[in-house]
C-alpha cells in the first residue's frame, strides 16, 4: 500500500517567515495530494489539495508544488501568523487515502 | 445533516468490553474511510468503503476491528474486546467521489475511545 513520508516532525517560525512542510509517498498510481490542518482538540481541515496533472497551485499564502517524477510534494505557506499555528498533514491517494505523520508549525509572534 | 457526524463524541470502555462507533457521512457521499489518531501522531488508515462495499481493510489492526456499511451510508467501527492500546480517536471520513478518485474528503469530529 502507499506509504507517506513527511518532514519536518515540528517547526518553529517567526511571524511574517515563510514555512515548508515536505512528503514523499511510494505508490506512483497516486493522482490526488490533499492538505490539511488540524487545531488542537478539532477535526481535520482541508486547505489545499493538487491533482496530479497539476505541478504547483497557489492560494493566497498558501502553495503547493508536486514532483511527480521525484514521488515529493511540498507546501509553502508565505507571510505566516500566529493563528497558521497547527499541526498539518499530508495525504496522497489512489483508491484510499493515506497521511503523513503531521508537522506541528508554530509561528512566534 | 451538514457534515460528516460521529457518535458518541466519547467514549469509556472497560477493558475487554466490545464497543460500537457510528459514523453518519454527507448524503450521497460514495466514499468513507477511517482512521485511528493516537495523541501527536496523523490519522492512520484503518479501512476503505465504496457504497456498501469494503475495497480496503488491511489498515485493521487485528481481527477485534470490524467495520461495516450495510446500505451505503452509515457506517459501524465495532471493536471487540477492547485493550488499551485501542485508545485513540477514531476518524470517519467520506468523499463525493462519482468514479474519480480526486474528491476532497470530509471529517467527523471523531469519536475519542478510552480503554482503562
Amino acid at each position: 500500500g502507499e506509504n507517506v513520508e513527511q518532514h519536518p516532525s515540528t517547526l518553529s517560525v517567526q511571524e511574517g517567515d515563510s514555512a515548508v512542510i515536505k512528503c514523499t509517498y511510494s505508490d506512483s498510481a497516486s493522482n490526488y495530494f490533499p492538505w490539511y490542518k488540524q487545531e488542537l482538540g478539532k477535526r481535520p481541515q482541508l486547505i489545499i489539495d493538487i491533482r496530479s496533472n497539476v505541478g504547483e497551485k497557489k492560494d493566497q499564502r498558501i502553495a503547493v508544488t508536486l514532483n511527480k517524477t521525484a514521488k515529493h510534494f511540498s507546501l509553502h505557506i508565505t507571510e505566516t501568523q500566529p493563528e497558521d499555528s497547527a499541526v498539518y498533514f499530508c495525504a496522497a491517494t489512489f483508491n484510499d487515502m493515506r497521511f503523513g505523520a503531521g508537522t506541528r508549525l508554530t509561528v512566534k509572534p | 445533516g451538514a457534515g460528516v457526524s460521529q457518535s458518541p463524541r466519547y467514549k469509556v470502555a472497560k477493558r475487554g468490553q466490545d464497543v460500537a462507533l457510528r459514523c453518519d457521512p454527507i448524503s450521497g457521499h460514495v466514499s468513507l474511510f477511517w482512521y485511528q489518531q493516537a495523541l501527536g501522531q496523523g490519522p492512520e488508515f484503518l479501512t476503505y468503503f465504496q457504497n456498501e462495499a469494503q475495497l480496503d481493510k488491511s489498515g485493521l489492526p487485528s481481527d477485534r476491528f470490524f467495520a461495516e456499511r450495510p446500505e451505503g451510508s452509515v457506517s459501524t467501527l465495532k471493536i471487540q474486546r477492547t485493550q488499551q492500546e485501542d485508545s485513540a480517536v477514531y476518524l470517519c471520513a467520506s468523499s463525493l467521489d462519482r468514479g474519480r478518485r480526486e474528491s476532497e474528503a470530509f471529517f467527523g469530529q471523531g469519536t475519542r475511545l478510552t480503554v482503562v
